[in-house]
């Protein structure tokens, strides 16, 4: 089986460099990737991680070190239009598949 | 061409009817999902399909029956559903690997 866990919520401030952790479980463990979702919208890919170490992309970062089966999304330069969730998705070597984490609620306030 | 095409957008359906939803992706991805997704919970995978094979099918109920005409078309047939069925039905697609995969708008569906 797999599992993948992230907070429930976290809260900020505008400007301000935010971080959500993913920590998994998962046989055959291909890579590590990450959507945003508004309410009422659909997922939105973000960066992925099929290598140990940091993707960057504009203000978003995505870590993984698949010896701690451990990643993370970091926010940077926060702006009320990140408030959204958040979710950490995992790939198996072999299989087209992707299974998503719970989701973290990002809350951006002034 | 980033884009998936999700039709129609909204459904509202009786337990009795039978209806289909839409999916086309042109980015030549040989990957493609169903995921339902209902309010504040995260999407959970229905179906994949890779090479327009149905490769995982994760104890979906026979009343939803997927199609893959080709490499770029995705259906999901619907018949007698419940109204616990009433959800957002999410299609995507990715290369074969499942890295970076791109989301349709999505259909909402509401059983009656």
């Amino acid at each position: 089986g797999q599992s993948l866990e992230q907070p429930s919520e976290v809260t900020a401030v505008e400007g301000a460099i935010v971080q959500i952790n993913c920590t998994y479980q998962t046989s055959g463990f291909y890579g590590l990737s990450w959507y945003q979702q508004h309410d009422g919208g659909a997922p939105t890919f973000l960066s992925y991680n099929g290598l140990d170490g940091l993707e960057e992309t504009g203000r978003f970062s995505s870590f993984l070190s698949r010896s701690d089966s451990y990643g993370y999304l970091l926010l940077q330069e926060l702006q009320m239009k990140d408030s959204a969730s958040y979710f950490c998705a995992a790939g198996i070597s072999g299989y087209s598949t992707l299974t998503f984490g719970k989701g973290t609620m990002l809350l951006v306030s002034p | 061409d980033t884009e998936v095409t999700q039709t129609p957008k909204h459904l509202v359906m009786g337990m009795t009817n039978k209806k289909s939803l839409k999916c086309e992706q042109h980015m030549g991805h040989r990957a493609m999902y169903w995921y339902k997704q209902k309010a504040k919970k995260p999407p959970e995978l229905m179906f994949v399909y890779s090479y327009e094979k149905l490769s995982i099918n994760e104890s979906v109920p026979s009343r939803f029956s997927p199609e893959c005409p080709n490499s770029s078309l995705l259906n999901l047939h619907l018949h007698a559903l419940q109204p616990e069925d009433s959800a957002l039905y999410l299609c995507a697609s990715s290369q074969v690997n499942g890295a970076e995969a791109f989301f349709g708008q999505g259909t909402r569906l509401t059983v009656v």
